[in-house]
């Protein structure tokens, strides 16, 4: 079936103007998260969605940085005031809960200039 | 929090030889070891998980272990294949789920044909 699905798959965007990424998680699944990853790094934890509610926002690095999920499906990570140091490749995951492992996206690949 | 480290950071063998990736980690309360393999470009994807309950698993030609002691975990791929080239980040987690996983820093391993 269909996985993790993220758009846009690029991003370019000037300093201080406002993003937003979109995540559609695979159907059925629960939980969904978001990970920020910079070059030659490992992904980091931004913030844990189950259902509607953020069940973990823990991981966000500022009050720049907010994430939604409506109807808990598709979600959107949404950046104020885009600063150079926030250019990563941003993922998306889902698992269907509890003990189960999580599904990857392909990232969006997020270029402040 | 969490402190995952990895190493090493690069790894080269040959065609046929084994490769070993370790990790060690900090909160004793982890429970849930993943490893994911992320080609170039593309999403991370896992190839084995380990819980806290058993100290080794085993899927083809790999396999993980963990020392839940000394708080290391362990990554072995035999018969190795050019194919296997990629990074492979571990990870770490509390209350046996994936949620709010820690990622170590990463291996890039190459397979020499």
């Amino acid at each position: 079936g269909a996985g993790v699905s993220q758009t846009p798959s690029n991003k370019v965007t000037e300093k201080g103007k406002y993003v937003e990424l979109r995540c559609d998680p695979i159907s059925g699944h629960t939980a969904l998260y978001w990970y920020r990853q910079s070059l030659g790094q490992g992904p980091e934890f931004l913030i844990y969605f189950q259902g509607t509610g953020a069940a973990d926002d823990s991981g966000l690095p500022n009050d720049r940085f907010f994430a939604v999920r409506p109807e808990g499906s598709v979600s959107t990570l949404k950046i104020q005031r885009t600063e150079r140091g926030d250019s990563a490749v941003y993922l998306c995951a889902s698992s269907p809960g509890g003990n189960s492992p999580l599904h990857f996206g392909n990232g969006t690949r997020l270029t402040v200039t | 929090g969490e402190n995952v480290e990895q190493h090493p950071s690069t790894l080269s063998v040959q065609e046929g030889d084994s490769a070993v990736i370790k990790c060690t980690y900090s909160d004793s309360a982890s429970n849930y070891f993943p490893w994911y393999k992320q080609e170039l470009g593309k999403r991370p994807q896992l190839i084995i998980d380990i819980r806290s309950n058993v100290g080794e698993k085993k899927d083809q030609r790999i396999a993980v272990t963990l020392n839940k002691t000394a708080k290391h975990f362990s990554l072995h791929i035999t018969e190795t294949q050019p194919e296997d080239s990629a990074v492979y980040f571990c990870a770490a987690s509390q209350g046996g789920s994936a949620r709010q996983l820690t990622f170590g820093s990463g291996t890039q391993l190459t397979v020499l044909p």
